[in-house]
């Protein structure tokens, strides 16, 4: 099992570009997650999926869009990078009340 | 919305010698968990605590529950540079959980 997977690991771009980042998970869990952790702010949620078909808005989901492509695969969408979007974002999945996080995405928005 | 306030921010300790971080919600929690994040690394689950008053150990690394079910501690028994990273209390229900801002832990050789 490889567990929870994203892509990419390392992004750069320019305020205004668009990117989709990609999470996947091989554990057949329901739920889903995409968080953003910033120096001293500990991890934020931005959205999550309970199940595959549904999506909800966690604490701070101004600027990005989610799709759960099916139960493996849970996207997040950033339409037009701005800098504050610069974070280390984390994909989890949950299995008996315990989240299994990715390795995580570090993107920079110039 | 739910708040989980975690103290210190960051602690330096020597190696030998104890640790604890805290952690306090605005609202009572049906459960409390906490993670452990290596440098450079990603959260990794250590425990769950479900009962008020709750107490638990994994070898050097005692956790408790609160009665009122508001706060927890963590407590590590004779730090070792392995333990070094950031602690992360995490309060709410199992589809939602929020993150305290964690405790950065550097342990001195």
């Amino acid at each position: 099992n490889a567990g929870v997977t994203q892509t990419p690991k390392f992004q750069v771009l320019k305020t205004g570009q668009s990117m989709t980042l990609q999470c996947a998970q091989d554990m057949n869990h329901n739920s889903m997650y995409w968080y953003r952790q910033d120096p001293g702010m500990g991890l934020r949620l931005i959205y999550y999926s309970a199940s595959e078909g549904t999506t909800d808005k966690g604490e701070v989901p101004n600027g990005y869009n989610v799709s759960r492509l099916n139960k493996r695969e849970f996207s997040l969408r950033l339409e037009s990078a701005a800098p504050s979007q610069t974070s280390v974002y984390f994909c989890a999945s949950l299995y008996t009340d315990t989240q299994y996080f990715g390795p995580g995405t570090r993107l920079t928005v110039l | 919305g739910q708040q989980v306030m975690q103290i210190p921010q960051y602690q330096h300790v020597q190696e030998g010698e104890d640790f604890t971080t805290y952690c306090n919600s605005s609202t009572t929690l049906s459960n409390i968990q906490w993670y452990k994040q290596r440098p450079g690394g990603h959260p990794v689950f250590l425990i769950q605590l479900v009962k008020s008053g709750e107490v638990k150990k994994q070898k050097r690394l005692t956790f408790q529950f609160g009665e009122a079910k508001k706060n927890s501690s963590l407590h590590i028994t004779a730090t070792q540079t392995t333990d070094v990273g950031t602690y992360f209390c995490a309060g709410g229900s199992n589809y939602k959980l929020t993150f305290g801002k964690g405790t950065l832990l550097t342990v001195n050789p």
